[in-house]
């Protein structure tokens, strides 16, 4: 069975990082794309970035540059590092299987950002 | 602002038809792909390439494309069918971003 757990969301102050984890069971990180996507209280969905089985990645322009995607191969491990973090990063963070389409999400961290 | 549009909120009489569509130019070369959402849930994948359905989600939900719109339909409305509904599919200005659209409220009357 595919599951995909998050962790690691919070209440950070302005400026200050995170990082996000989603371990995932039934299948393999590494030979696989992933993704995550956000969604801000009240808001729709926002894809924020995505690592290809072979190591590239991708950010939305909102993220880019202070945000991180990686995975640990050895832990079947997704990760997101959030630096420099922003009121307007406030929002619960999905992790995604990326077939082209997300076939598989988990429940969600969710992230505060607030002094 | 998104490059996939939605209309915000769609209503639909119990037992009937509906059509949600998602206008964007990266349509014309890349399939959309539909996520249903209900309230405090993840979203779930409904419709992906050309008509597809994931295993367990039923029949009356079917997908289908044309230039620049992708629609939703959903054939015999039911209540449990009310939810947000999103497209997906890749930007228009090159084939590694993904954009979602901005989200349709579906409302089972």
């Amino acid at each position: 069975e595919v599951q995909l757990v998050e962790s690691g969301g919070g209440l950070i102050q302005p400026g200050g990082s995170l990082r996000l984890s989603c371990a995932a069971s039934g299948f393999t990180v590494s030979d696989n794309y992933m993704s995550w996507v956000r969604q801000a209280p009240g808001k729709g969905l926002e894809w924020v970035s995505v690592i290809y089985s072979g190591g590239r990645t991708y950010y939305a322009d909102s993220v880019k540059g202070r945000f991180t995607i990686s995975r640990d191969n050895s832990k079947n491990t997704l990760y997101l590092q959030m630096n420099s973090l922003r009121a307007e990063d406030t929002a619960v963070y999905y992790c995604a299987r990326d077939v082209t389409y997300f076939d598989y999400w988990g429940q969600g961290t969710l992230v505060t950002v607030s002094s | 602002s998104s490059e996939l549009t939605q209309d915000p909120a769609v209503s639909v009489a119990l037992g009937q038809t509906v059509r949600i569509t998602c206008q964007g130019d990266s349509l014309r070369t890349y399939y959309a792909s539909w996520y249903q959402q209900k309230p405090g849930q993840a979203p779930v994948l409904v419709i992906y390439g050309k008509n597809n359905r994931p295993s367990g989600i039923p029949d009356r939900f079917s997908g289908s494309s044309s230039g620049n719109t992708a629609s939703l339909t959903i054939t015999g409305a039911q209540a449990e069918d009310e939810a947000d509904y999103y497209c997906n599919s890749r930007d228009s200005t090159g084939n590694h971003l993904r954009v979602f659209g901005g989200g349709t409220k579906l409302t089972v009357l």
